[in-house]
């Protein structure tokens, strides 16, 4: 079954760009159907839906960081990446690589199936 | 954005016990909700999508209801291993936006 994984560095500091990785195994980004997400969590907190990507390279951001916020893909390795800039103490979270949405007929069908086990990012000096 | 409420935050129940969590949105959102629920230290996982379907491999206690604004998770015979953080997730419009989750323990 699919199965994701995310990568990158666990400390950045502020002002600069927090970048990760999610690799996908057991599946191809490239096949289609499916979207492919970054989820955040914040130490005891909820959680937000960052932005997703097709393998075309079309994508949506969340309009509260859309400013800050790059997603992109590299289907010959199947994986996609997120960037986030400027960061602060606040950007500081668990980071979630997720599956979804998807398309059924003209339908998008909006949920995250599976996950990634998540990476901890402190922003800090 | 949509926002979404959760009720209560946080409830101990026994083993055997019916547990129910509620979910408002702030706008209707037809049945476009799904139910996740995160163990500690573990990634969300899928329970329920369209507001009353089971995703396939869980458990039949677990269950959904609901349409418009509201809607009802139901576990309806609490398991030890059901203790977990649940949350509500609308994606009626985007961006899609969670609840902020029902933490349950056993008494």
């Amino acid at each position: 079954q699919v199965q994701l994984q995310e990568s990158g560095p666990g400390l950045v500091k502020p002002s600069q760009t927090l970048s990760l990785t999610c690799t996908v195994s057991g599946g191809s980004i490239s096949s289609g159907g499916y979207y492919w997400s970054w989820i955040r969590q914040h130490p005891g907190k909820g959680l937000e839906w960052i932005g997703y990507i097709y393998y075309s390279g079309s994508t949506y951001y969340n309009p509260s960081l859309k400013s800050r916020v790059t997603i992109s893909v590299d289907t010959s390795k199947n994986q996609f990446s997120l960037k986030l800039s400027s960061v602060t103490a606040a950007d500081t979270a668990v980071y979630y690589c997720a599956r979804g949405p998807f398309y059924y007929g003209s339908r998008m069908l909006n949920w995250f199936d599976p996950w990634g086990q998540g990476t901890l990012v402190t922003v800090s000096s | 954005d949509i926002q979404m409420t959760q009720s209560p935050s946080s409830l101990s129940a026994s083993v055997g016990d019916r547990v129910t969590i509620t979910c408002q949105a702030s706008q209707d959102i037809s049945n476009y909700l799904n139910w996740y629920q995160q163990k500690p230290g573990k990634a969300p996982k899928l329970l329920i999508y369209d507001a009353s379907n089971l995703e396939t491999g869980v458990p039949s206690r677990f269950s959904g209801s609901g349409s418009g604004t509201d809607f009802t998770f139901t576990i309806s015979s609490l398991q030890p291993e059901d203790i977990a953080t649940y949350y509500c997730q609308q994606y009626d419009n985007l961006p899609p936006g969670f609840g902020p989750g029902t933490k349950v323990d056993i008494k």
